[in-house]
């Protein structure tokens, strides 16, 4: 069965500090993964996917296929990015996967 | 125009009535989908629809009628609701798969209270 886990709801951080939030996939195919974000009084919107390997203010996200990983970053974490976070699976079938998503606060 | 609306922004109803919720996008998306979202709780898949046609229902209560009339709206019908289907309703559009995998782009949702 597809899932993803996203073991920690809240992540807090001090303002500069490197950030990591966990994703962790269970699919047998090749997966599509994404990073999506929820900010304050906003509504969801793509952070960036694995696909096009792009670095979207600041954060990457590298897809490991032997640990079925698929960890954002960010070397320097700023207070714009507290935020709800969701690591997002799909095959290609209109069913998109989320992970329980973490919430990220950046502390001053 | 690459947003996806949804109306109303709020909605209260009673387990009596009969309401709609509506949602409009003008990307092209062949692709729409509802979603359903309780507090501190990720977005669950409720329905797809591709080129007009239902593709998904998942396992969705019948007192959840989906509809979408053209290639830019997709509506949701509501009656006889009971007050666990409180919860902020999102609308998202996107490409269709085939040959590949595109982002979902979510509308604002519609908070719904069911009294």
């Amino acid at each position: 069965a597809q899932r993803v886990t996203q073991p920690e709801k809240l992540l807090s951080v001090f303002k500069g500090a490197p950030v990591e939030l966990k994703c962790n996939y269970s699919y047998s195919g090749s997966p599509e993964l994404f990073w999506y974000v929820q900010y304050s009084r906003q509504r969801l919107q793509l952070l960036l996917r694995h696909i096009s390997r792009e670095s979207i203010k600041g954060f990457t996200a590298d897809l490991n296929k032997g640990e079925t990983s698929f960890h954002l970053k960010k070397p320097f974490a700023q207070e714009e990015d507290s935020a709800m976070y969701y690591c997002v699976l799909t095959s290609g079938t209109y069913k998109y996967i989320f992970g329980t998503g973490t919430r990220l606060k950046v502390l001053a | 125009d690459t947003e996806v609306t949804q109306t109303p922004k709020h909605l209260v109803m009673g387990m009596t009535n009969k309401k709609s919720l509506k949602c409009e996008q003008h990307m092209g998306h062949r692709a729409m989908y509802w979603y359903k979202q309780k507090a501190k709780k990720p977005p669950e898949l409720m329905f797809v629809y591709s080129y007009e046609k239902l593709s998904i229902n998942e396992s969705v209560p019948s007192r959840f009628s989906p509809e979408c009339p053209n290639s830019s709206l997709l509506n949701l019908h509501l009656h006889a609701l009971q007050p666990e289907d409180s919860a902020l309703y999102l609308c998202a559009s996107s490409q269709t798969a085939g040959t590949g995998v595109y982002e979902q782009y979510f509308g604002p949702g519609t908070r719904l209270t069911v009294t």
